[in-house]
């Protein structure tokens, strides 16, 4: 079984402040990793993943994550707000199973202050 | 390539009504998927397909109801429209793990 925590529902920073979104999972098997974002009125997209190796993943627009095993965490980070930054982020934990199906957190909506 | 499309892209039923939201993907891809997404709750799994001609319930199916004939498509079916059901739909598509592309959804009002 596989579940993923996002803590604060909502995150609010201002601009050009470090961005943190916590994520935590729990799985059975050796995780893969994402996370997406989801723009106002549009689909999710993916910002990175961790599957195996360097456990410091870079994505686009200057996001990146680390996988912690120990602390079976996946925060997500950005050195520096922009606005256009604002949207939904979703983490998500899947195994290796067939059917390649992810679980997602709830969301953490990230509010970016001028 | 146009990638994930779903149609329609908004939708008002009344509550006993049916329709069927389709769901197209122009990249061969084997794995399909309907979500729903509703405020707080993220999002969750309704029905999903791992090849053409199979489909398999996910964690919300009560209500729903799918069908894969073509590769390319998937459509979710709703037999009778409930209020419950109000929500946005997503559908997804992938070859692996790596990945999952999503569509742009769909907005549905059930009245």
């Amino acid at each position: 079984a596989q579940s993923v925590t996002q803590l604060g529902s909502h995150v609010s920073v201002s601009e050009g402040a470090l961005v943190l979104l916590r994520c935590n999972y729990s799985s059975s098997v050796p995780p893969y990793l994402f996370w997406y974002v989801q723009y106002p009125n549009q689909g999710l997209q993916l910002l990175l993943k961790y599957t195996t190796g360097a456990t410091l993943v870079k994505g686009i627009n200057g996001f990146e994550a680390e996988f912690k095993k120990s602390e079976t965490s996946f925060h997500l980070t950005k050195p520096s707000a922009h606005m256009s930054d604002a949207a939904e982020y979703f983490c998500a934990v899947s195994g290796s199973g067939r059917s390649y199906i992810p679980t997602f957190g709830r969301g953490t909506s990230l509010i970016v202050h001028p | 390539n146009a990638g994930v499309t779903q149609t329609p892209k908004f939708r008002v039923l009344k509550t006993g009504q049916s329709m069927t939201l389709l769901c197209a993907q122009d990249m061969n891809h084997e794995y399909m998927y309907w979500y729903r997404q509703d405020p707080g709750m993220g999002l969750r799994l309704i029905h999903y397909s791992v090849g053409e001609g199979t489909t398999a319930k996910g964690e919300v199916p009560d209500g729903y109801n799918v069908s894969r004939l073509k590769k390319q498509n998937f459509l979710l079916g709703l037999e009778s429209a409930a209020p419950s059901q109000t929500s946005v739909y997503f559908c997804a598509s992938t070859q692996s793990v790596l990945e999952q592309f999503f569509g742009p959804g769909t907005r549905l009002t059930v009245l």
